[in-house]
């Protein structure tokens, strides 16, 4: 398995409340993916990086930020939660030169 | 944009037998990849398969294999002798292949359910 952990794997807050979730790899790719999976929709990107201190947006962007100060941390920040924010979130890395993702455990994340 | 299709939100397969998930895709690219992705209860994405659009030969992968129209932009998956660690919900997933693999964005249909029964 590739080295992918997401901390925390469950968090129940509250909404206006700000929430970090950290993704970590010990396998220091280039590139690495926030995701979220909500039924009805599969997964949809919400911010990638494609090195230390760059990203990009991605298909779902409003409300969510992020960084990456160093190779093996990303971390998505939601600045103020909402209940839509509700959903399961996945990192996930990619090997340069490779069209394969390989995914972290997931978050699963409940904005009440 | 490129967008995925999966129509079977639902399907049900006896143990032994053998099973098609469907997936269509659109884009006007030329150049991409395909993917199976596979996510059982436990939640974690496992990648199945992936096809390459510029090879004609159909991916396989032991019992997991898919049939690649390219001109009708279809991607089906077919699991042969089902087992029950089979139940899973599954992901059809498109992939621009850009020039120096610069963003490598994944695209995601909604996913099929399948399970398994003894």
């Amino acid at each position: 398995d590739a080295g992918i952990t997401q901390s925390p794997r469950h968090k129940v807050t509250e909404t206006g409340t700000p929430v970090t979730l950290r993704c970590h790899q010990t396998e220091n790719h280039r590139y690495m993916y926030w995701y979220r999976q909500d039924p009805g929709h599969g997964l949809r990107l919400i911010h990638y990086s494609y090195g230390v201190k760059d990203t990009d947006k991605g298909e779902v962007s409003d409300g969510y930020s992020v960084s990456r100060s160093k190779t093996e941390d990303f971390l998505l920040t939601l600045e103020s939660a909402t209940s839509s924010q509700t959903s399961v979130y996945f990192c996930a890395i990619g090997p340069p030169g490779s069209y394969e993702q390989f995914f972290g455990p997931g978050t699963r994340l409940t904005v009440l | 944009a490129q967008t995925v299709t999966q129509s079977q939100p639902e399907m049900s397969v006896q143990e032994a037998e053998t099973v098609t998930l469907s997936c269509t895709y659109d884009t006007s690219e030329n150049n991409y990849y395909l993917f199976w992705y596979k996510q059982p209860p436990s939640r974690q994405m496992i990648l199945v398969i992936r096809q390459e659009a510029y090879k004609q030969q159909n991916a396989t992968e032991n019992r997991f294999s898919v049939n690649f129209q390219k001109a009708a932009k279809s991607f089906s998956l077919k699991i042969s002798d089902s087992q029950l660690g089979d139940t899973a919900m599954y992901f059809c997933a498109f992939m621009r292949a850009e020039v120096g693999g610069a963003t490598n964005k994944l695209i995601f249909g909604t996913g099929t359910l399948l399970a398994v029964q003894p």
